[in-house]
């Protein structure tokens, strides 16, 4: 079956730095995506990796490993606005997007 | 944000009333989504729209029927829900179809829905 895994809850300092890992098992695969949704907002694209690396975008990079089914997304210089629940999902062989069950990230001051 | 908008942001509704959400997306994207959210579940697909055609239908009850009559709008109408229907309803866009960035969704702001 198609599943994704990430943790349930993340608690971390303003200031410091937080990583988020994603483990996933698709039938093919066409990409990892990372969103970020905040309480009763809308997820809002963060990320798209399809080539196994880091990719940096300011403050946010996401990392993909494609032979271990594997990502994190990596978040610097944590402000109390990044507190927000962080969605993976991954894009399997009908480009069908598999969405785990998002990590609540708390920050705390 | 307000390349996808839907209406009502929240609803409370009884079992037996009917009512129907709108998704409108002003992007120009060909594909439509409607999600189903709640509380600590991965996202649940509903439907997709490709070009106004239905592509995908996953296992979705009856009660719940979409409607698309062009690309930039999308209705979803409710009848005889159940309470464990209450959920975020999400609406996303894609340019699609396509490798990844094209598939990438954004998303509306959802509707809050409430079934008493």
């Amino acid at each position: 079956g198609q599943n994704i895994d990430q943790p349930t809850e993340m608690t971390a300092t303003e200031g410091a730095i937080v990583q988020i890992n994603c483990t996933y098992q698709t039938s093919g695969f066409n990409g990892l995506f990372w969103y970020q949704q905040h309480a009763g907002e809308a997820p809002t694209f963060l990320s798209y990796n399809v080539l196994d690396g880091l990719e940096e975008k300011g403050r946010f990079s996401s990392f993909l490993s494609r032979s271990k089914g594997y990502s994190y997304l990596l978040l610097k210089e944590l402000q109390m606005k990044d507190s927000a629940s962080y969605l993976c999902a991954a894009m399997d062989s009908n480009y069908q997007l598999i969405w785990g069950a998002g990590t609540k990230l708390i920050i705390k001051p | 944000e307000t390349g996808v908008t839907q209406t009502p942001r929240h609803l409370v509704m009884g079992m037996t009333n009917k009512k129907s959400l709108k998704c409108e997306q002003h992007l120009g994207h060909n594909a439509m989504y409607w999600y189903k959210q709640s509380a600590k579940k991965p996202l649940e697909l509903m439907f997709v729209y490709n070009f106004k055609e239905q592509t995908e239908n996953n296992s979705v009850p009856s009660r719940f029927s979409p409607e698309c009559p062009n690309s930039s709008h999308l209705f979803l109408h409710l009848h005889t829900l159940q309470p464990e229907d209450s959920a975020l309803y999400l609406c996303a866009s894609s340019q699609g179809p396509g490798d990844g960035p094209r598939e990438t969704q954004y998303f509306g702001p959802g509707t809050r829905l409430l079934v008493l």
